[in-house]
């Protein structure tokens, strides 16, 4: 099973900071996927193929990496941007998540 | 206008079956894979399995002994049934699409909790 690990856990940008959090992965995988979830909303598709931006997602948001280690970035931290991010992998099965990153505006 | 929602009791026993329905519309199950993933209460996402387009099924291995998935075609449903329940069971059950990108749309969700 390929483990993901998102870090950090947790953090909080003030409006307009940049923000990169990452993604790394127990075994090379092919490309990581990242969703955002609001409270308790059902996650929503940010990024697919590691770096293509999903339809209607603001362009403050790209991702970039390879291999095992993966980055997902907002250029100009927004309130709306609070949530809680998951990247995903699809390499092997068990399809699996990472933790989660909980970002927060200060 | 693709959706997808799930369906189900809201409260099972331990020891006993889940059994859920994913409805969509907007697509067919005939040309679209549909995932089932959970997420306990206050904590991650797991995915639990999917059935592709063609009917096949493919399991997260610490559910397989338990967990089945099938579809109606016909009526746009996926089922969901996973026996043996306890209660780190109890979590919101997602069904999500794979559409032009993976995972690209997600039902409502479903809470099922597990108590007695």
């Amino acid at each position: 099973e390929i483990v993901l690990t998102q870090s950090p856990t947790t953090m909080a940008a003030s409006p307009g900071e940049k923000v990169t959090l990452t993604c790394l992965a127990s075994s090379s995988v092919n490309y990581i996927y990242w969703y955002q979830q609001k409270s308790s909303a059902s996650p929503k598709l940010l990024i697919y193929y590691t770096s293509s931006l999903a339809s209607g997602v603001p362009d403050r948001f790209s991702g970039s990496g390879s291999g095992t280690s993966y980055s997902l970035t907002i250029s100009s931290m927004e309130a709306e941007d609070a949530a809680i991010y998951y990247c995903l992998q699809l390499t092997s099965t068990p399809f699996t998540f990472g933790s989660g990153t909980k970002l927060e505006i200060k | 206008q693709v959706q997808l929602k799930e369906s189900g009791p809201g409260l099972v026993q331990p020891s006993q079956t889940l059994s859920l329905t994913c409805t969509v519309a907007g697509f067919s199950l005939t040309s679209y894979n549909v995932h089932w993933v959970r997420q306990p209460p206050g904590k991650g996402l797991e995915w639990m399995g999917v059935i592709w387009n063609t009917g096949g099924t493919r399991y997260n291995s610490a559910l397989k002994s338990r967990l089945s998935i099938s579809k109606d075609t016909s009526k746009s449903q996926v089922f969901l049934k996973m026996n043996s329940l306890q209660t780190e069971d109890t979590a919101t059950y997602y069904c999500a699409r794979d559409g032009e990108q993976p995972f690209d749309y997600w039902g409502q969700g479903v809470m099922v909790t597990v108590s007695s």
